[in-house]
């Protein structure tokens, strides 16, 4: 069974520009998490989407953040303009529904703005 | 709210000494209970989790987690380290409350000395 497929691994940008993620979850897995992990700390969840409906995006910064899984698949999250303070892991998750609590990790993008 | 707290930061032991890894929570209802390890430039994996009943868990790699419900805990144990455990280690509680939403302690980072 492929595992959650994240890209790109690494992303370099400068401030003020505009920057997207991709996530792919396991095949069948309706829900689908994204989380912040800055450096020397714990994930953050960002959001958190059921199908291709958001069931929590209480800690997304709408400003500047946004994310979509238009037909409840693969996910995009996109961060524009970007913050150094945006420099981070952004790790992507997924379960196999509402009720069943393992989470699967993908590699995780890491971002640095400069 | 749901928190996790991870009070050591950085943890050295030899190898073959046996470890314990620290975390408390607070959660409003039954916690579900999870810990994870991050090696360098990877993503999390499971290593154990804690839902209900037997209040001693074993996971992999020889791992194991004690869920004390008294002193708000769910320590992770193993009796004999190896250089590969060498790692971040991340507590993580969730549960029915937030729809499967994780809150992730601050993590400690295991060091292993030959």
């Amino acid at each position: 069974e492929a595992g959650v497929a994240q890209s790109p691994r690494y992303k370099i940008i400068e401030k003020r520009q505009s920057v997207a993620f991709w996530c792919n979850p396991i095949s069948g897995h309706a829900t689908l998490y994204w989380y912040q992990q800055i450096l020397g700390q714990g994930p953050k969840l960002l959001i958190q989407f059921q199908n291709n409906g958001v069931v929590d995006d209480s800690q997304l910064p709408k400003d500047r953040f946004s994310a979509e899984r238009l037909k409840g698949v693969d996910s995009t999250l996109k961060i524009q303009p970007a913050k150094l303070e945006d420099s981070a892991v952004y790790l992507c998750a997924s379960i196999l529904g509402m009720g069943l609590y393992e989470q699967y990790f993908g590699p995780g993008t890491r971002l640095t703005v400069t | 709210a749901q928190s996790v707290t991870q009070p050591d930061i950085h943890i050295t032991v030899s190898e073959g000494a046996s470890l314990e890894l620290r975390c408390n929570y607070s959660y409003g209802a039954t916690p579900y209970l999870f810990w994870y390890v991050q090696s360098p430039g990877q993503g999390l994996q499971l290593l154990l989790k804690y839902f209900s009943g037997d209040t001693l868990v074993q996971g992999i790699k020889g791992f194991e987690a004690e869920f004390k419900r008294s002193q708000s805990s769910f320590n992770l144990r193993k009796p004999s380290v190896h250089w590969s455990d060498a790692a971040e280690y991340f507590c993580a509680v969730g549960g029915n409350i937030a729809g499967n939403m994780l809150t992730f302690g601050g993590g400690t980072r295991l060091m292993v000395k030959p």
